[in-house]
């Protein structure tokens, strides 16, 4: 089946440094994924959509230039957490869709940030 | 965008069935409805997915009347490991899925 893997599975970095997570998938082309964020007990909150070769489109109120998106190939998709702040520490979770008509979104296993 | 709304937790005990419903009213002609389990600290995990009557794969079945707005994921002699949250999601599959919105979810407990 369709595999989406995250790397790091987790990171933990220090107040104004920027942390990159990306999101492959392995066996199929994705010309949109999507990034999530997830607090502890809560559901998962659609951060932005990335398409291969054009900006991101975020969801109102995540700031674009705090969460850098690029989406430069057809199975690589990457999120940084520019100049992160402790409130930004949570689990980062992407998802991606193969190009076929019948198949549903494959998500990663997620990404726990932590900013100490 | 369609939204769902689930209950917010269920029990349940090893070797029950376990059904937990989905309202979505708002659903649209193009929209699939796709079932998700999550671990804690992992992403979500495809369970099944439909548009209408009855959808039965090895893990699960997934029941949707005529009127589509709602639908009911049926776990059948569920076992310690079942428990987890469960999202029901509303989505154009053919479209990509633009914006697909979690809801809150159904915290399953299965109890010994």
């Amino acid at each position: 089946g369709a595999v989406v893997s995250q790397h790091p599975s987790w990171v933990i970095c220090k107040s104004g440094t920027s942390v990159k997570i990306e999101c492959r998938s392995l066996d199929f082309q994705a010309t949109t994924m999507f990034w999530y964020r997830q607090f502890p007990k809560q559901s998962l909150m659609l951060m932005a959509t990335s398409n291969e070769g054009s900006k991101a489109t975020y969801e109102q109120g995540v700031e674009k230039d705090k969460f850098l998106i690029n989406h430069a190939s057809l199975t690589l998709s990457t999120l940084t957490v520019t100049s992160a702040h402790p409130e930004d520490s949570s689990f980062y979770i992407c998802s991606a869709r193969e190009w076929k008509g019948n198949s549903p979104l494959h998500f990663g296993n997620g990404t726990r940030l932590t900013v100490t | 965008l369609a939204k769902t709304t689930q209950p917010i937790s269920m029990d349940s005990y090893e070797g029950q069935e376990v059904n937990i419903t989905c309202s979505h009213n708002n659903i649209a002609t193009n929209d699939y409805i796709t079932w998700y389990q999550q671990f804690p600290s992992q992403g979500p995990r495809f369970i099944i997915q439909g548009y209408k009557t009855k959808v039965t794969n090895e893990v699960a079945s997934l029941f949707i009347p005529a009127d589509r707005k709602s639908s009911t994921l049926s776990l059948p002699r569920v076992s310690l490991s079942d428990t987890a949250v469960y999202y029901c999601l509303v989505g154009d599959r053919n479209g990509g899925y633009n914006k697909l919105i979690f809801g809150a979810g159904t915290r399953l407990a299965v109890h010994p």
